[in-house]
């Protein structure tokens, strides 16, 4: 199974801030990475798809990039109803695998 | 407006068994692969399994093989999970995803609200 690796695990940061999450597979995976945004007591939301597609719906200021092994999730000016967590898949290979999570505060 | 609603979640004695369902709207639902997917309390997602759209392909994760039998009745618009020899470690909310498939691209566009499966005794 390809695993998936985030981090950090958690950090806080100030509204209107550029936050990057980082995510690296154990394998070359290569554009084949999702990321999922969680809020509290909710479903996973589909944010970035193929790497760096921007899911219908989903504001500008998340974008995502990478490939091969190493993406990033840039949040590039947060606000306060960014608070979540973070999920990084990559759907390179069956099963599908997610990295352990972000958790994203915002101070 | 795409749903998927997830129900048959409960409390079940180590070794019992319980049967999910998640009821699709909104969407050609005989069109789309659909998967289970699962977070226990307080941890990150897991895949559980998935099925095809005309259920010629089915897979498992190797933790749920051989308990866990995935299906779905187009007809009815329904996906199902059925958990046979359930253990403690089973306990999570378990989410249904429809997944879109572009090109080779593969990728969960919506999701239920879960259903909480409780396992002890």
């Amino acid at each position: 199974d390809i695993q998936m690796t985030q981090s950090p695990s958690s950090l806080s940061a100030s509204v209107g801030d550029r936050v990057t999450i980082t995510c690296r597979a154990s394998q070359t995976i290569l554009n084949y990475l999702n990321w999922y945004q969680q809020k509290a007591g909710k479903a996973p939301k589909l944010l970035i798809y193929a790497a760096s597609s921007l899911q219908s719906g989903v504001p500008s200021r998340f974008s995502g990039s990478g490939s091969g092994t190493d993406f990033t999730l840039t949040i590039s000016s947060l606000q306060p109803e960014d608070s979540a967590i973070y999920y990084c898949q990559q759907s390179h290979s069956t099963p599908l695998t997610f990295g352990q999570g972000t958790k994203l505060e915002i101070k | 407006e795409v749903q998927l609603v997830e129900s048959g979640g409960g409390l079940v004695q180590p070794g019992g068994s319980l049967r999910l369902s998640c009821a699709a709207s909104g969407f050609t639902f005989s069109s789309y692969e659909m998967n289970w997917v699962r977070q226990a309390p307080g941890k990150g997602l897991e895949w559980v399994s998935y099925i095809s759209g005309s259920s010629s392909t089915i897979n498992y994760a190797d933790s749920v093989k051989g308990r866990f039998s995935i299906s779905r009745d187009n007809a009815k618009k329904s996906l199902y999970l059925q958990m046979n020899s359930l253990r403690a470690e089973d306990t999570a909310v378990y989410y249904c995803a429809s997944q879109v498939t572009w090109g080779s691209y593969r990728y969960w566009g919506s999701w239920g609200q879960g259903t909480l499966v409780t396992v002890s005794s």
